[in-house]
């Protein structure tokens, strides 16, 4: 299964307020799971990552936590900041090591 | 360390004009290379996938093709293009015994 949902689609916070961005997948091989930050008209850029033996992985302001039984994993952005604006891509790869994206978060930190 | 490539950077080209996209990896050996569209204000959609010289796997039905002539070497290629073609293609890398996948800086293509 090729099927990744991403919510919510858009997400305004206020500066210092945390964001919470939660995606489902479908295949249960996944093993590896990516979330990528792109700015406009810019490559996606990797910022954490988490694999399936693990159930949260933390980098200063960001943490990713992955439910393998329920195939769920989120993105936790915290103290946000108006450069944190930006639209946010989940990911998963497959055992074939292809991988799949989700539609998108487009976060909007306000000042 | 590694670094991709993506030329050109920008595209217009008219309806029904031939397509050529070329993307290349520096710093590596055999690494897994893929081709994704992005329509504006939307998701990547993966188009190819390739293990290897010659070895492409196409993941939807398309008006395009992709060849690996070379190890670090991934082409993009459309004999017609429609204007459904446009688009920000971006072109990405992993090893194939790691994880991490990593983009080249994209092509934006508008077909008239």
């Amino acid at each position: 299964g090729e099927n990744v949902e991403q919510h919510p689609s858009t997400l305004s916070v206020q500066e210092g307020d945390s964001a919470v961005i939660k995606c489902t997948y479908s295949d249960s091989a996944s093993n590896y799971f990516p979330w990528y930050k792109q700015e406009l008209g810019k490559r996606p850029q990797l910022i954490i990552d988490i694999r399936s033996n693990v159930g949260e992985k933390k980098d200063q302001r960001i943490a990713v936590t992955l439910n393998k039984t329920a195939k769920h994993f989120s993105l936790h952005i915290t103290e946000t900041q108006p450069e944190d604006s930006a639209v946010y891509f989940c990911a998963y790869r497959n055992p074939g090591n292809q991988f799949y994206f989700g539609t998108g978060t487009s976060l909007t930190v306000i000042p | 360390s590694q670094t991709i490539h993506q030329w050109p950077a920008t595209l217009v080209q008219p309806v029904g004009s031939p397509l050529s996209l070329e993307c290349t990896v520096e710093g590596t050996s055999n690494p897994n290379l893929y081709w994704y569209r992005q329509a504006a204000g939307r998701g990547l959609q993966l188009l190819f996938y390739s293990v290897g010289i010659g070895q492409i796997s196409s993941e939807v039905p398309q008006n395009l093709s992709a060849s690996r002539p070379q190890d670090r070497q991934f082409i993009l290629s459309s004999k017609k293009l429609l204007l459904s073609d446009s688009g920000f293609y971006l072109c990405a890398w992993s090893h194939g015994a790691g994880n991490e996948q990593f983009f080249g800086p994209g092509t934006r293509l508008t077909v008239l």
